[in-house]
Order: structure tokens, then C-alpha cells, then sequence
């Protein structure tokens, strides 16, 4: 089945300073490429995704890169916030069912 | 806004015991999913229903755990007998469609086994 790993596991940054995260897949036919936060306590909510028929994807200070012939993709944050300070996980979904496989997640402190 | 709804939010049970979870999708959601969330994890997917049928339940410990959807709206999982190691956090999600991609979750139900 796939597996995605995600790096770092913990990601400590100053206000205003750049944040990414990179991820790896091994499903060469996964597709879908979706970025959760999760605060502490509460549900993931989707922030972006990507399709493997793009290669970069961008929505304020959020952006997305996917390389279909390394099989990675990355979250990029600019001019990071206190409020983006959370647990970010990435997923890649395969399959007829479109099943989600996700990392293990990386836990982002923007310090003031 | 339409939210995903789970109850319990918190369980405490002791081991042996028979626990449920319940999960209300978004309406008009035809897809539901049930994620189990181990501390310092990402969600693992434990059952998927396309309306009322499993389309996937490979990873779902089928000696102690049932999932249904009865009339393809709101799902019930149940854990019996419960275990230490199933202490997580038990996520719902819903889509459109599969083909939808985008899962909205529920806030969870927190599963502790003593």
C-alpha cells in the first residue's frame, strides 16, 4: 500500500520567517495531494491540496509543489503568523476508492 | 455552516467493556469515513461506506470492531471488547464522493481505555 513520509516532525520559526514541510510518497499512481491543520483540540481542516496533473499551487501565503518523478511535495508558508502555529499533516490518495494515506505530521511553532 | 457531528467527545471505559461512537456526516454526503488517531499520529483510515456499503475496511481489527451505516446517513462504530491499545482519538469524515476528494471531519471522540 502507500506510504508517506513527512519531515520535520517538529518545525520551530520566528514571525514572519518562511515555513516548509516536505513529503514523500511511494504509490507512483496516487493522484491527490491534500494539506490538513489541525490546532491542538480541535478537527483537521483542509488549507490545500494539489493534483498530479499540476505542479504548483498558491493561495495567499500558502503554497504547494508537487514533483511527480520524485514523489514529493512540499507546504510552503510565508510570512508565517502566530495563528499558523499547529499540526500540519500532508496525504496522498490512491486507488479506485480515492483512500487517504497520511504522514505523521509536523507540529509548526511560530514564535512572536 | 454544515459541520460533521460525533458524540461522544470524550469516553472513558475500562478494558473489556463495549464502547460506541456515533458520526452524522454533512448532509448530502455520500461518502463517510471512520479514522483512528494514535497521539502524535496522522489519522489512519479504519472503514469507508459509499452510502451504506464498506468499500474499504482492510485496516478495520475485525475481531473487536464493527462499523455500520444503516440507511446511508449517520454511521456507528463499536469497539468490543475494548483494549488499552485503542486508546486514540476516533475521527469521522465525510465527502461529497469519493472523486469529491475533499474530507471535512468531525471534532473527534477521545477514547480512553483503563
Amino acid at each position: 500500500g502507500e506510504n508517506v513520509e513527512q519531515h520535520p516532525s517538529t518545525l520551530s520559526v520566528q514571525e514572519g520567517d518562511s515555513a516548509v514541510i516536505k513529503c514523500t510518497y511511494s504509490d507512483s499512481a496516487s493522484n491527490y495531494f491534500p494539506w490538513y491543520k489541525q490546532e491542538l483540540g480541535k478537527r483537521p481542516q483542509l488549507i490545500i491540496d494539489i493534483r498530479s496533473n499540476v505542479g504548483e499551487k498558491k493561495d495567499q501565503r500558502i503554497a504547494v509543489t508537487l514533483n511527480k518523478t520524485a514523489k514529493h511535495f512540499s507546504l510552503h508558508i510565508t510570512e508565517t503568523q502566530p495563528e499558523d502555529s499547529a499540526v500540519y499533516f500532508c496525504a496522498a490518495s490512491q486507488g479506485s476508492n480515492y483512500k487517504l494515506t497520511f504522514g505523521k505530521g509536523t507540529l509548526l511553532t511560530v514564535n512572536p | 455552516e454544515a459541520e460533521v457531528a460525533q458524540s461522544p467527545r470524550y469516553k472513558i471505559t475500562e478494558k473489556s467493556q463495549a464502547v460506541a461512537f456515533w458520526c452524522d456526516p454533512i448532509s448530502g454526503h455520500a461518502t463517510l469515513y471512520w479514522y483512528r488517531q494514535i497521539l502524535g499520529q496522522g489519522p489512519e483510515l479504519l472503514v469507508q461506506f459509499q452510502d451504506e456499503s464498506v468499500v474499504d475496511d482492510s485496516q478495520l481489527p475485525k475481531d473487536r470492531f464493527s462499523a455500520e451505516r444503516l440507511k446511508g446517513v449517520d454511521s456507528t462504530l463499536k469497539i468490543q471488547p475494548a483494549e488499552l491499545g485503542d486508546s486514540a482519538m476516533y475521527l469521522c469524515a465525510s465527502s461529497l464522493n469519493p472523486q469529491d476528494n475533499e474530507q471535512f471531519f468531525g471534532p473527534g471522540t477521545r477514547l480512553t481505555v483503563l
